[in-house]
Order: C-alpha cells, then sequence, then structure tokens
C-alpha cells in the first residue's frame, strides 16, 4: 500500500480499548471540522465531522469533542477494532467552505 | 455507486514531459478539489474549483494547471514536471461550498524522475 507519512505520530491500542486522537488546528475562524480515516492505499475517508457552534457529536463508536478556547479537536473511538488501524487526520474549513486545512495524521495501531 | 474516480492511478514520468491526471465525479457535486499528500507534510491543497468555469487557488498551487470545462470533470494539468512534483494526489467533491463533507478519490501516484 502507498504509504502517507514515514514519521507520524503513532498511538498503539489493545483491541477493545477505547482510543482517543488528539489535535490542535490553526484557525479560530474556521468554522467546521472534519476527522478523516485514511488506509494503505486508499484516500480519507470521512468518519465524522462537527460545527463550531458545537462541544461534542456523537457517532457509531466515534465521539468528536471540539475545544474552541484552545482550539483543541479529539477522536474517541470506543472498543477499538483491528480495522481501526489507519492514519487519522483531523480537518478544518475555512475561507468560507472554499478550502480545508490537514493536520498531519496519526496512525493508531490496534494490537489483537 | 456514488464514487469519485482517477486516472491513472500510478505515473512515472520524467522532468518537463506534460502531463494530465483526470478527475470524474458522478454525485453532481459542484465543488472539486486537488490536493497532495506528502510524507511529514500531510495533505495540502493545489486548487479547487466551486463549479464550471470557477476555480481557484489553494495553499500548493506552483507548476499544477486545473480545468473545469464541466461539472463531473476536473483535470490536473502539469505542464513540465519536476522532481519536486513527485507525490500521492488526491481528487474531492462535494456539493458544494460551506461546511460540508469532501469526498475523496483513490489517489495517483506520481513519480517525476
Amino acid at each position: 500500500g502507498e504509504s502517507v507519512g514515514l514519521h507520524l505520530p503513532t498511538l498503539s491500542v489493545q483491541e477493545g480499548d477505547n482510543s482517543i486522537i488528539n489535535c490542535a488546528y490553526s484557525n479560530s475562524a474556521s468554522d467546521y471540522f472534519i476527522w478523516y480515516k485514511q488506509e494503505s492505499g486508499k484516500g480519507p475517508q470521512f468518519i465524522i465531522d462537527i460545527r463550531s457552534n458545537m462541544d461534542k457529536r456523537q457517532g457509531q463508536r466515534v465521539t468528536v469533542l471540539l475545544n474552541k478556547t484552545v482550539k483543541h479537536l479529539s477522536l474517541q473511538i470506543a472498543a477499538t477494532q483491528p480495522g481501526d488501524s489507519a492514519v487519522y487526520f483531523c480537518a478544518e474549513n475555512n475561507n468560507a467552505g472554499n478550502m480545508l486545512t490537514f493536520g498531519g495524521g496519526t496512525r493508531l495501531m490496534v494490537k489483537p | 455507486e456514488a464514487q469519485v474516480t482517477q486516472n491513472p492511478r500510478y505515473l512515472i514520468t520524467v522532468t518537463g514531459k506534460k502531463l494530465t491526471v483526470t478527475c470524474s465525479q458522478n454525485m453532481n457535486h459542484e465543488y472539486m478539489s486537488w490536493y497532495r499528500q506528502d510524507p511529514g507534510l500531510g495533505l495540502r491543497q493545489i486548487y479547487y474549483s466551486m463549479n464550471v468555469e470557477v476555480t481557484d487557488k489553494g495553499d500548493v498551487p506552483e507548476g499544477y494547471k486545473v480545468s473545469r470545462k464541466e461539472k463531473r470533470n476536473f483535470p490536473l494539468i502539469l505542464e513540465s514536471p519536476s522532481p519536486n512534483q513527485t507525490s500521492l494526489y488526491f481528487c474531492a467533491s462535494k456539493r458544494g461550498g460551506g461546511a460540508d463533507t469532501q469526498y475523496f478519490g483513490p489517489g495517483t501516484r506520481l513519480t517525476v524522475l
């Protein structure tokens, strides 16, 4: 598969544990944030999003938390599974939604 | 099936030889965009298009051209490729401007010798 990053921060968790992936964003004017999952050899895949007027949003097994005060975003994955192993990117929407700025990514490794 | 397709998936070329990477979406999306992904630098936006005949620069447009003559297609053109354009390229689309989910293609691995 394609390499998406040679020196990514890596989070290693045991199968069944909860995972928390963190992200700091740069633009206080950003109004929409997205988490993407990228598996080897594939394009980024949407996981969950949150608008700036919210602090928390839950999906199936995933929760995103937004702290605008410190410009911090986190992705929580409950009961992590081997299929969750991938690189995770946060992205912020700016310029009236016309541009997407990605964070550097975190590699999640799930141990069986 | 709703999807974004890119061709070719892999390309090896030489410096200065013009090339085009095609991108097509079947979701009737107005917005399309190109990104490059490099180790240690993440994904960076090259160009985007809000609609037919409307294109604008992203963060790293130098050395690239785009065109949007039809809604479904958004080709990326490298008039004179250089080795620093060796990268993994992704096309994406979404319904319109504003806060909306972008859907990504499978990627094109380009190597410029």
